[in-house]
């Protein structure tokens, strides 16, 4: 199985703070990492797909970026809705896995 | 407008067998290109992918629990099934569906999810 480990796991930022998470996979990836969001209680949400692209109707202050093994996400300036758990996940081969997830919380 | 919904028994005694309905709409599972994947989480944990069903009844299972999980679909009716068998404690998640695109390798469409608790 392909390991994914995120850092950090947990975060405190400001609003309007600039915000970045890492991935990294035990083995190359090439661009098959997608980041999702998810809040308490809620389902995740698919944020970026294929390390770089972002969904539909997702926010431009969200990007990722890397390849291969190392990825990140970028929030240029966090809003109050951006306060979530973030996972990062591969897809290059099954069984897929997921990052143990980055939670980011209000300072 | 693609929505998935899960359903299925909220209380499971170790041993049984859980039973779990992903039921869709919006696409279906009969054109080429897309699937449909279940992903488990422990309550406070991770995501955890278990299995995936394809438009032509490919299917993909995690390993360590492929002895234990068995997904289906019926196309006709927009759901998929997936059972579990011999539960365990350790089982208790929330079970999400998802919708799967195999050529971007996402899941861009989740259900709500449903909380199963495993106890005697």
């Amino acid at each position: 199985d392909i390991q994914m480990t995120q850092s950090p796991s947990s975060l405190s930022a400001s609003v309007g703070d600039r915000v970045t998470i890492t991935c990294r996979a035990s083995q190359s990836i090439s661009t098959y990492l997608n980041w999702c969001q998810q809040k308490p209680g809620q389902a995740p949400k698919l944020l970026i797909s294929a390390a770089s692209s972002l969904q539909s109707g997702v926010p431009s202050r969200f990007s990722g970026s890397g390849s291969g093994t190392d990825f990140t996400l970028t929030i240029s300036s966090l809003q109050p809705e951006d306060f979530a758990t973030y996972y990062c996940q591969q897809s290059y081969s099954t069984p897929f896995t997921f990052g143990p997830g980055t939670k980011v919380d209000i300072k | 407008q693609i929505t998935l919904k899960e359903s299925g028994p909220t209380l499971v005694k170790p041993t049984q067998t859980l039973t779990l309905t992903c039921t869709f709409s919006g696409f279906s599972l009969s054109t080429s290109g897309v699937g449909v994947g279940w992903i488990r989480q422990p309550p406070g944990k991770a995501l955890e992918w278990l299995a995936l069903i394809y438009w032509d009844d490919d299917n993909r299972y995690r390993p360590s629990l492929r002895s234990r999980l068995t997904i289906t679909k019926d196309t006709s009716k927009n759901l998929v099934v997936l059972t579990m068998t011999n539960m365990d404690p350790v089982d208790t998640a929330t079970y999400y569906c998802a919708h799967f695109l195999v050529d971007r390798r996402q899941f861009d469409y989740w259900g709500q999810g449903t909380l199963v608790t495993v106890s005697s």
